[in-house]
């Protein structure tokens, strides 16, 4: 499984852009990068994916270099809200059940937006 | 929000004890996971279904089975609990095991005395 690198903890100021990096320079041709978070006691949600191409949904933008080796997840108007554990995954093939694949966890970037 | 449901939602039980927790989905997903969360460790895959009757090992699956009878319902059993079991427990479902996102439940927190 391709490992990933994201730094322990940063600080944002609430309006601004949060900027999550990521390195993942084992990642294979065929391996998607997902980003996760956690707030608090809670399960772990979804944000977005991405293979080679930049990607944009409603929560965050998701920028991909042309090597693969390092990924950004960019929240464009950080809240509050925002603040939990953000999770940089690469997806691994699993079992040989065909198109299963899990998600390995790593201990992510704890993001606290201040006021 | 996804329809999971995890029950009990904590649980506190004794040291040899057998202990079943259940996920619930409304969704009809096809894929369903079973996760702890533990200080340190981050989030680790215990065992997972990729259909009625159909599951398989994650990484950490020693002392644990799995039950899925029916799409709605993946139950993780802990034969004879032990303490190094205390943790939190996930349950995830996705309707493809390959691009779709994995939509995570509630967690329920097991306390093993």
């Amino acid at each position: 499984d391709a490992k990933t690198t994201q730094p322990p903890s940063m600080d944002c100021a609430e309006g601004r852009a949060a900027n999550l990096p990521c390195n993942h320079s084992t990642i294979s041709g065929n391996e998607y990068v997902y980003w996760y978070r956690q707030i608090h006691s809670q399960g772990p949600q979804y944000i977005i994916h991405g293979l080679k191409n930049n990607e944009t949904n409603e929560m965050a933008s998701l920028i991909i270099t042309e090597d693969r080796k390092s990924s950004t997840l960019i929240l464009p108007h950080a809240t509050l809200r925002d603040t939990a554990v953000y999770y940089c995954i690469v997806r691994a093939p699993l079992g040989s059940g065909g198109s299963n694949y899990k998600l390995t966890f790593g201990k992510g970037t704890l993001l606290t937006v201040n006021p | 929000d996804a329809g999971i449901t995890q029950s009990p939602r904590h649980k506190v039980t004794e040291t040899g004890t057998p202990v079943t927790l259940r996920c619930h989905q409304t969704e009809n997903h096809r894929y369903m996971y079973w996760y702890r969360q533990d200080p340190g460790h981050g989030l680790r895959l215990i065992h997972y279904s990729y259909g009625v009757k159909d599951t398989d090992k994650g990484e950490v699956s020693d002392g644990y089975s799995v039950s899925r009878s029916k799409t709605e319902d993946f139950l993780l059993t802990l034969e004879s609990a032990t303490s190094s079991q205390t943790s939190v427990y996930f349950c995830a479902i996705s309707d493809r095991g390959g691009d779709n996102e994995q939509f995570f439940g509630p967690g329920t927190r097991l306390t093993v005395l």
